[in-house]
């Protein structure tokens, strides 16, 4: 079985442009999760999807960043404009019911210049 | 209340010894305690999980020993090995918001051969 699969995996920018990281669930889980890891601030849930809606975006940082998921299989994250403190791993993940258990994609690795 | 402290933030154990990491909370809510496995450049993987109506779990080499009137659980290796070297997360949730995971902020596991 596929897992999550998360596009690209690794993204070099200069500040100010536009970025989107994407994401595409295992078939079949209906909840989808983005996290951003950081040394200094570890896994921290960005938003959660349920069923294609956003569910609880209250860990997105600002309104710089926004997050759709068209349909059941794919999603996308953007960040526009981009700045030096969004380089981190993101990651998406999705599972069958809302937490257990969730399933990581292998991250997109976001270095904004 | 949300944090989920963890400890040590690095380990370095001999091949065939045990390795030890702690976590602790706060929130009495919490009800479910995942244990999380990552790979440089992977994303986090379910380990073991547990509920706090058992004190241990048990899953081949790897226990959740779980403190409900202390607020503590911990994931112990043994006969650890040098393939197990990767970060460790713990992480909590509660029924109530049962997506939300709180993650510790990880630890380094070196197994030597």
């Amino acid at each position: 079985d596929a897992g999550v699969i998360q596009s690209p995996r690794h993204e070099v920018t200069e500040m100010g442009q536009e970025v989107t990281l994407r994401c595409k669930p295992i078939s079949g889980h209906n909840s989808l999760f983005w996290y951003r890891q950081t040394m200094m601030r570890g896994l921290e849930l960005l938003i959660y999807f349920n069923n294609n809606v956003p569910i609880d975006d209250s860990g997105m940082p600002e309104d710089r960043f926004s997050a759709k998921m068209p349909n059941a299989s794919f999603s996308t994250l953007k960040i526009q404009p981009s700045e030096p403190r969004d380089s981190a791993v993101y990651f998406c993940a999705s599972s069958p019911q809302s937490v257990r258990p969730q399933h990581f994609g292998d991250g997109t690795r976001l270095s904004i210049l | 209340q949300q944090q989920v402290k963890q400890s040590p933030q690095s380990l370095i154990v001999q091949k065939g010894g045990i390795s030890i990491i702690n976590c602790a909370y706060e929130n009495t809510a919490f009800d479910y305690f995942p244990w999380y496995q990552q790979f440089p450049g992977k994303g986090p993987a379910l380990l073991i999980a547990i509920r706090p109506d058992v004190s241990e779990k048990k899953e081949g080499r790897f226990t959740i020993s779980f403190n409900k009137s202390a607020k503590q659980f911990s994931l112990h290796i043994m006969d650890s090995q040098p393939g197990d070297s990767a970060t460790y997360f713990c992480a909590a949730t509660n029924g109530g918001s049962n997506y939300k995971l709180t993650f510790g902020k990880g630890t380094l596991l070196t197994v030597n051969p």
